[in-house]
């Protein structure tokens, strides 16, 4: 199975802060990575796939990048509603596996 | 618009069984492959099972793999979870999803308990 390892676990910023959360890959998934937002009580929301694509609707201050293994998302000009969990995914094959989430928390 | 509704889940004892379902409108569920999707208590995200649009293939995440069973009735357009041999780390909030990942259509979720 492949490991997807985030990092921080829990991240403290300010609204207006510029924030990047890593995602690493036990083995190459090419490009086959996604985002997700997850606030309490509600269901996850995709934000980006194919590693940088940015889904319909969703800011461009979420940027995605990276290939193979190493892959990152960066949030620019944090907004009060952006204080949630996020998690990447690799859908390159079976099981689908999540990284263990980065909680973005105000400071 | 494409509606995914959870239902089944609540309170049962380690060794017990539950089946959860999610009805599914707004498509067909012959067309799409769904997955089930959890999140216990102060963990992350972790893909459970999916089945594919034929229904000829199913995989499962290892720490369910033999215990639980995904399954779908096309002609009430519902997917099915029957979960057997709980555990209490089984213990989540249960999430239907649509198609392969990138996952964009989510229902709400059905808590599931496990007590010891």
């Amino acid at each position: 199975d492949i490991q997807m390892t985030q990092s921080p676990s829990t991240l403290p910023a300010s609204v207006g802060d510029r924030v990047t959360i890593t995602c690493r890959a036990s083995q190459s998934i090419g490009s086959w990575l996604a985002w997700y937002q997850h606030k309490p009580g509600k269901a996850p929301n995709v934000l980006i796939y194919k590693s940088s694509t940015l889904q319909t609707g969703v800011s461009s201050r979420f940027r995605g990048s990276g290939s193979g293994t190493e892959f990152s998302l960066t949030i620019s000009s944090l907004q009060p509603d952006d204080f949630a969990t996020y998690y990447c995914q690799q859908y390159n094959s079976y099981p689908y596996t999540f990284g263990q989430g980065t909680k973005l928390e105000l400071k | 618009e494409v509606q995914l509704v959870e239902s089944g889940g609540g309170l049962v004892q380690s060794g017990g069984s539950l089946k959860l379902s999610c009805a599914a409108s707004g498509f067909t569920l012959r067309s799409y492959a769904m997955s089930w999707v959890r999140r216990a208590p102060g963990k992350g995200l972790e893909w459970v099972s999916a089945i594919t649009g034929s229904g000829d293939r199913r995989d499962y995440a290892d720490t369910v793999k033999g215990r639980f069973t995904i399954s779908r009735d096309t002609s009430k357009n519902t997917l099915y979870l029957q979960m057997n041999s709980l555990r209490v780390e089984d213990t989540a909030i249960y999430y239907c999803a649509k198609d392969v990942p990138p996952f964009d259509d989510w229902g709400r979720g059905t808590l599931v308990t496990v007590s010891p």
